[in-house]
Formats: C-alpha cells, structure tokens, sequence
C-alpha cells in the first residue's frame, strides 16, 4: 500500500537555524514525491517536485530511494518559511492521484 | 484565471442534513478531486475524477458522493451530516499525463456540523 509519514507534527526552531522537515514513503514501485506548503490563510501550493531538483525559496529536497525517504531541508530558516508543510506521492501512473502525510508544522522563532 | 474555486467558504449544519460543497476550475483539468484536512490527520482523499462521466473513490468516502458532469465543476454532496464530517474541505485540479504533476488548490470550505 501506499503510505507517507511525517513523523513530526510541530517543529520549532529558530530564525537562522538549520530545517529538516522528515519525510518517508512506502510504495513498491517508482514514485513521485512532491512537497506543499501552506501559509497562514493562504491556500495549499506545491513548493518543490522530485523530479525538477530545484530549490525553492532556499529549500531543498533529495529523494533516497534506499531509504525511502524525501526530506526537505534549508539551511537558514526565516520567519516567513513558518507554515504548514505536506509530503506527497504520486504513483508513475497517468493520474493525478495524490498521496499525502499527516503535515508538519514549522514554527519558526524569531 | 480565476483558478480554483470553492463555495461556500464558510458552513455549519445540524446533524442530518444534507448540502453540497461547490467546486469549479476554469483551467481545462481533467483531474479533480476533494479532500479533507483534519488536525494530526493531514489531508484525506475523499474522491477523485479523472475526467467529465468518471469518478472514483479515495480513502474516505463514506457519507459523501460526487459527480462530474462537467469538466468544469465537481460537487461533493453530503446526504446526511454527521459531527465527525466536521472538517476543512478542499478541491483540486491538475492536468494528467506525464510532466503534468502540480495539483492546484482551492481556498477551501470549513465545515461544522453540530
């Protein structure tokens, strides 16, 4: 089955600090991985793809096959990265179907 | 564009009743689907469509239907409100096929049902 786990609810860190928002899949076969993120009333909106490995607003992420794991990172946390953020999975498949985590919540200090 | 869009934003119903979440999307998607958010849960497939005549369910379907008439709109039809339907609904549309990956979001609709 196809399962994606954010095993933190909350993260609190402070302006200036290190992120790593944690990300796992399971799915047998070649997945798509995508992050999204929700402001502060603000509607949900994809922030970065697997596929694309790029970096979006100073945050990246690497799909580890071997660990079946996508973890989004930044090196330098700001005030304004403070939302809601959604790992999500796509099956290779023509759909659109997505496969969301439970979200983790980044709170981040001044 | 105006994107995706949602109505009503805002709902409370008492347990029974029944009523319709409006979804609508001027971007040619054919997929479209609902979900909805609850806290620690993250965000759960209600169902989804794959084009206008074709819907399908996802992981929580029961107490909800849907059609696709359109390839514009996609309504999500409670026929019997319950508290545990309480919740924040949102709808989505991307298109399909390979490249075609990022799934465009609604405002969503907070639902209360007492």
């Amino acid at each position: 089955a196809q399962r994606v786990t954010q095993p933190e609810k909350l993260l609190s860190v402070f302006k200036g600090a290190p992120v790593e928002l944690k990300c796992n899949y399971s799915y047998s076969g070649s997945p798509e991985l995508f992050w999204y993120v929700q402001y502060s009333r603000q509607r949900l909106q994809l922030l970065l793809r697997h596929i694309s490995r790029e970096s979006i607003k100073g945050f990246t992420a690497d799909l580890n096959k071997g660990e079946t794991s996508f973890h989004l990172k930044k090196p330098f946390a700001q005030e304004e990265d403070s939302a809601m953020y959604y790992c999500a999975l796509k099956r290779s498949s023509n759909t659109g179907k997505l496969i969301f985590g439970q979200g983790t919540t980044l709170q981040v200090k001044p | 564009n105006a994107g995706v869009t949602q109505t009503p934003k805002f709902q409370v119903l008492k347990t029974g009743q029944s009523m319709t979440l409006q979804c609508a999307q001027d971007m040619n998607h054919e997929y479209m689907s609902w979900y909805r958010q609850d806290p620690g849960m993250g965000l759960r497939l209600i169902h989804y469509s794959v084009g206008a005549g074709i819907t399908d369910q996802g992981e929580v379907p029961n107490g909800y239907n849907v059609s696709r008439s359109t390839t514009e709109d996609f309504p999500l039809r409670l026929l019997s409100a319950a508290p545990s339907q309480t919740s924040v609904y949102f709808c989505a549309s991307s298109r399909m096929g390979l490249g075609y990956n990022e799934q465009f979001f609604g405002p969503g609709t907070r639902l209360t049902v007492l």
